[in-house]
């Protein structure tokens, strides 16, 4: 069965500190990501996606990630951190009519 | 102002009785998704639909039925609630081709079965 993996389940940061999230997936084809945010209280929206071209993707809000293809990597970055990150993050990966989701990583920075 | 909508946002509710969610979206999407979700774990896909009289059952089996007689509806309906169905439920939209264009979540529904 395809899936997507989030290896960090809960990350705790202080302002400032360097983010990288995980996210790795099963599927061999040619696929579509994605990181998606949920901030306490809101709907999930998205940070950023990648379909082709470039592998080094900018989102919003500083977020970038980059697509390791050999490694059916994903990972999320971010230089500096700052409280109003604190969230959950959740990798989501398609291809043909699939959305897969990770099981998301709780991020909390301190001021 | 396009959005997706979701009521109740909160429900709480015996068990055995029917229940239905509701979720709108104005955002002029054909397709349309329900995700169920528990703390820790991934968003599973429960039913979705590609237009008007279309639906279809996703990865996780799911006693919940769905309906979309209207492009910008579509409900999903549990027939006799039980306690093992409280989770957090999340409607989605797309367009057409999901897997090209984003997903767009409404603020979920948290479902809780005494």
């Amino acid at each position: 069965a395809q899936s997507v993996s989030q290896h960090n389940h809960h990350v705790i940061l202080s302002e400032a500190a360097s983010l990288e999230l995980g996210c790795n997936y099963s599927y061999g084809g040619t696929v579509n990501l994605f990181w998606y945010v949920q901030y306490p209280g809101q709907h999930l929206q998205l940070l950023l996606k990648y379909f082709s071209g470039d592998p080094l993707v900018k989102g919003i809000k500083g977020f970038e990630a980059e697509f390791i293809k050999s490694k059916f990597s994903f990972n999320l970055r971010k230089p500096s951190v700052q409280w109003s990150d604190t969230a959950e993050y959740f990798c989501a990966v398609s291809f043909g009519n699939q959305f897969y989701f990770g099981t998301g990583t709780s991020l909390t920075v301190i001021p | 102002e396009a959005d997706i909508y979701q009521t109740p946002r909160y429900l709480v509710i015996g068990t055995g009785k029917k229940i239905t969610l509701e979720c709108s979206q104005t955002m002029g999407h054909d397709k349309m998704y329900w995700y169920q979700q528990d703390p820790g774990m991934e968003l599973h896909l429960i039913h979705y639909s590609y237009g008007v009289n279309s639906t279809e059952k996703g990865d996780l089996s799911s006693e919940s039925t769905v309906s979309r007689i209207r492009t910008e509806h579509f409900p999903l309906t549990l027939e006799s609630a039980r306690p093992s169905h409280t989770s957090q439920y999340l409607c989605a939209s797309s367009e057409w081709l999901a897997e090209y264009n984003e997903q767009f979540f409404g603020p979920g529904t948290r479902l809780t079965v005494l």
